[in-house]
């Protein structure tokens, strides 16, 4: 277990609609990570956020977005959702200089 | 996006066998990270490499960041069937938080 929590493990959805990820990190830490992936695309990241302020963006579509609230925990918004949204969505935390990020199990996401 | 170049994309060996697999990358790296990946479940950390010829082991897995700083590899010795698997390696650049991914490995062992 990575200490990493992820909900809903599974998501079905149909096209149009919006979802909303959930994730609460490892005790203590202050980062939290999304990231994508697909059969082709392999992992890519997405978004990374630190106390609650955007750090860093990656290739995340206009129609996503995320927060960090002030317990840490974060929410990844996927609207408009489209068939090719389909795939893992994880989220992995971290803390300290060197960076180690600890994933969580993920949230399938099928666009129907 | 970025992405590693990582190969081999799968192996199928047999118990007992060791087994290798490599990143490159055209971009510089100040960490190299190597993941293995179960069936429905998030990456799990293996090893973690933060200098150039730094080589780190991991009870049967040895990894090493390359002189270049832009490539790594990492060998299982004597696999067992447990080490089935998708194996990723990721590196991050100087500067930056998050991680780019290889495509995988994935690792079939015969008993």
């Amino acid at each position: 277990d990575s200490g990493v929590t992820q909900t809903p493990k599974h998501l079905i959805t149909a096209t149009g609609q919006r979802v909303t990820l959930r994730c609460s990190p490892r005790s203590g830490d202050l980062s939290v990570y999304w990231y994508q992936q697909s059969l082709d695309q392999g992992l890519q990241f997405l978004i990374q956020y630190y106390n609650g302020e955007e750090r860093a963006k990656g290739n995340i579509l206009e129609r996503f977005s995320a927060q960090q609230f002030p317990d840490l925990h974060s929410e990844l918004n996927l609207s408009s959702l489209e068939l090719g949204d389909s795939a893992l969505y994880f989220c992995a935390s971290s803390v300290g200089y060197k960076n180690i990020q600890y994933f969580g199990a993920g949230t399938r996401l099928s666009v129907l | 996006g970025q992405q590693l170049n990582q190969s081999p994309q799968s192996m199928f060996i047999q118990e007992g066998e060791d087994v290798s697999m490599n990143c490159t990358s055209s971009s510089i790296f100040n960490t190299w990270l190597w993941y293995k990946q179960d069936p429905g479940e998030g990456p799990v950390l293996l090893i973690a490499l933060y200098k150039a010829g730094e080589l780190t082991s991991n009870g049967r897995l040895t990894a090493q960041f390359g002189i270049t700083r832009k490539d790594s590899f990492l060998n299982i010795s004597a696999s067992i069937p447990s080490d089935v698997g998708i194996y990723f390696c990721a590196g991050q650049g100087e500067g930056q938080g998050n991680l780019i991914f290889g495509k995988g490995t994935k690792l079939s062992v015969k008993p």
